[in-house]
């Protein structure tokens, strides 16, 4: 099993520009969790999915940022435009559902964003 | 009543020593608290899990004790090692109509073991 999947691992831009992150979830897996994680706020969820549709975007800090999952193995979470505040580290998991006995969620690699 | 209280915020032990961070919980509603362990540069992963209806689980090292009444659950490590040194989180979810996995996470402690 490879695990989930993140990429870029790191990203440098210049604030203003778009930035896309992209996760591929573990194979089977029903759920899909976007988080981002900073020393001062720590680890906060932003947006998850079950079944590729959006359960719950509360965490969505503005209107800059949007998440999509077009189908069961891809994921995408942009920003638009980017600000320096926006440098974290943002991590993709994935899990079962929790009928299906899937309480624990598999965290990607994650990607590390700075926007200068 | 949705968040997650967890202390110390950082804990310095000496090895072969007991590691405790605690954590406090507000929603009677939460029925699943796993603790996850964070090296750098890593993601975050499942260390040990446990469920309200039983007080204790042991897996190695690593002990959850869960006081319901108190809304309370604690991580304890004995015998820490080194290798334990990381940020450790707790959590908690509840089954929104049995479909969801939606975890609440504490703020996180890091842990770091002097040889």
């Amino acid at each position: 099993d490879a695990g989930v999947i993140q990429s870029p691992r790191h990203e440098v831009t210049e604030m203003g520009q778009e930035v896309t992150l992209r996760c591929k979830p573990i194979s089977g897996h029903n759920s899909l969790f976007w988080y981002r994680q900073t020393m001062m706020r720590g680890l906060e969820l932003l947006i998850y999915f079950n079944n590729n549709v959006p359960i719950d975007d509360s965490g969505m800090p503005e209107d800059r940022f949007s998440a999509k999952m077009p189908n069961a193995s891809f994921s995408t979470l942009k920003i638009q435009p980017s600000e320096p505040r926006d440098s974290a580290v943002y991590f993709c998991a994935s899990s079962r559902l929790r009928g299906a006995g899937g309480e624990t969620q598999y965290f990607g690699p994650g990607t590390r964003l700075l926007v200068l | 009543q949705q968040q997650v209280k967890q202390s110390p915020q950082s804990l310095i032990v000496q090895k072969g020593g007991i590691s405790i961070i605690n954590c406090a919980y507000e929603n009677t509603a939460f029925d699943y608290f796993p603790w996850y362990q964070q090296f750098p540069g890593k993601g975050p992963a499942l260390l040990i899990a446990i469920r309200p209806d039983v007080s204790e689980k042991k897996e190695g090292r690593f002990t959850i004790s869960f006081n319901k009444s108190a809304k309370q659950f604690s991580l304890h490590i004995m015998d820490s090692q080194p290798g334990d040194s990381a940020t450790y989180f707790c959590a908690a979810s509840r089954g929104y109509g049995g479909a969801t996995n939606k975890l609440i996470f504490g703020t996180g402690t890091l842990l770091a073991v002097q040889p």
